[in-house]
């Protein structure tokens, strides 16, 4: 399918497991970004990239890492899991060299840690 | 105090309503987008700024690089603009950073 696809929809995990989160683009998007939403917060950007093999931290960057090995796919993972990740986390990407360009989301990953 | 606020935070409507909703910011930025975020989850891009307005069928965003403000309006509002709405703005001088309002969620009834 065209677009951009995350998997899993939804995750229940425990505390101190490893979680990978997939984001999949088929538009050779440039930017990809994965953001996490709170209740009582915006979107808050965790990581993003520019290209393949670039990458970089955003605002809440701690206990997230992500790879960008091909240019579609940009894997988020959660080394060793938090209750505070409980979270919904989107993945997003855009064709521009900045934000100044449109930005497509996926549907999302509601992820529980217990 | 966020860098971005939205209001109001709640907003209900009756069908063929005007509907306005109101983004203030307090730092220098480069563009804003406003961006809609259904019952079911998903977010879809409305619109991107850097000056004046943007019309798509019966939604106008304005902004006021001035007076740091940006609008959205819905004419003639339907059950089907339900929804939560969200206003981000990409700060002067950062590369990809955009911050996000918390969003005004938005009921048309019948």
């Amino acid at each position: 399918d065209a677009g951009i696809t995350q998997s899993p929809r939804y995750k229940i995990t425990e505390t101190g497991r490893q979680v990978t989160l997939m984001c999949h683009q088929t538009w050779s998007h440039s930017y990809m970004f994965w953001y996490r939403q709170d209740l009582g917060h915006g979107l808050r950007l965790i990581y993003y990239s520019a290209a393949a093999d670039i990458t970089d931290k955003g605002e809440v960057p701690d206990g997230y890492v992500v790879s960008r090995s091909k240019t579609e796919n940009f894997p988020l993972t959660l080394e060793s899991a938090t209750r505070s990740q409980t979270s919904v986390y989107f993945c997003a990407s855009s064709e521009g060299t900045a934000l100044n360009e449109k930005l497509f989301f996926g549907s999302g990953t509601q992820l529980s840690v217990l | 105090k966020n860098e971005v606020e939205q209001s109001p935070q709640n907003l209900t409507a009756q069908e063929g309503e005007f509907i306005t909703i109101n983004c203030s910011y307090s730092v220098g930025i480069s563009a804003l987008h406003w961006l809609q975020q259904h019952p079911g989850g998903g977010i879809v891009s409305l619109f991107m700024l850097s000056s004046g307005k943007k019309k798509h069928g019966r939604l106008i965003a304005t902004i006021n690089i001035q007076e740091k403000h940006s609008s959205l309006h819905i004419t003639a509002s339907h059950p089907r603009d339900s929804a939560v709405y969200i206003c981000a703005v990409r700060i002067a001088g950062t590369a990809s950073k955009l911050t996000f309002g918390t969003g005004t969620r938005l009921q048309v009834t019948l």
